[in-house]
């Protein structure tokens, strides 16, 4: 139980194009969905916290236009890299809790989405 | 915000001895903090998590230590295997919700 896949787990785009991200949890509800960013041999880096039915929460230092999330039902979340640019290369990862305050603690984590800007 | 900070980035045992992963913390609120195991292409797995009520948590080879006084955590790992051979993330976080993770160690374990 508690799986979490993530589409697509490559993409390559041109610089200026948008690229979405897909992110769902595929036998629970999450109310709550997080995005991370990972560098090459470095950590994941928390980008925002998207929530079921309300605007996403972005780090500090995170472009909320550059970075759209949706979070339009409990299981889905999109992440849209908006006019892309090579340094937006990276692995972009999901992450989902299994239920709200009091709940779990644990995020499971979808597999990654390797996102190359040529 | 939450600043973890994670010891050492690499480390290499000889198989069957013990690791260990140190990581700290700067935010007193925090009160969940996680450790996941990450192999090379894939999705970090948590392998053992502590809340800041217990000092202490173990899980067969796998430990962690809390003081929450000196704000740090470390992970335990004995009669290492080559298959435990990952990058290992600690985090902090508050009620589980965001997780703000260390800088990761490498660890290699020599057969």
């Amino acid at each position: 139980g508690a799986v979490v896949s993530q589409h697509p787990s490559r993409v390559i785009c041109k610089s200026g194009t948008s690229v979405k991200i897909e992110c769902r949890s595929l036998d629970f509800q999450a109310t709550t969905m997080f995005w991370y960013r990972q560098f090459p041999k470095q950590s994941l880096m928390l980008m925002a916290t998207s929530n079921e039915g309300s605007k996403a929460t972005y780090e500090q230092g995170v472009e909320k236009d550059k970075f759209l999330i949706n979070h339009a039902s409990l299981t889905l979340s999109t992440l849209t890299v908006t006019s892309a640019h090579p340094e937006d290369s990276s692995f972009y990862i999901c992450s989902a809790r299994l239920a709200g305050e009091g709940g779990p603690y644990e995020q499971y984590f979808g597999p990654g989405t390797r996102l190359t800007v040529t | 915000g939450e600043n973890v900070e994670q010891h050492p980035s690499t480390l290499s045992v000889q198989e069957g001895d013990s690791a260990v992963i140190k990581c700290t913390y700067s935010d007193s609120a925090s009160n969940y903090f996680p450790w996941y195991k990450q192999e090379l292409g894939k999705r970090p797995q948590l392998i053992i998590d502590i809340r800041s009520n217990v000092g202490e948590k173990k899980d067969q080879r796998i430990a962690v230590t809390l003081n929450k006084t000196a704000k740090h955590f470390s992970l335990h790992i004995t009669e290492t295997q080559p298959e435990d051979s990952a990058v290992y993330f600690c985090a902090a976080s508050k009620l589980g919700n965001q997780f703000y993770f260390g800088t990761g160690t490498s660890l290699t374990v020599i057969p």
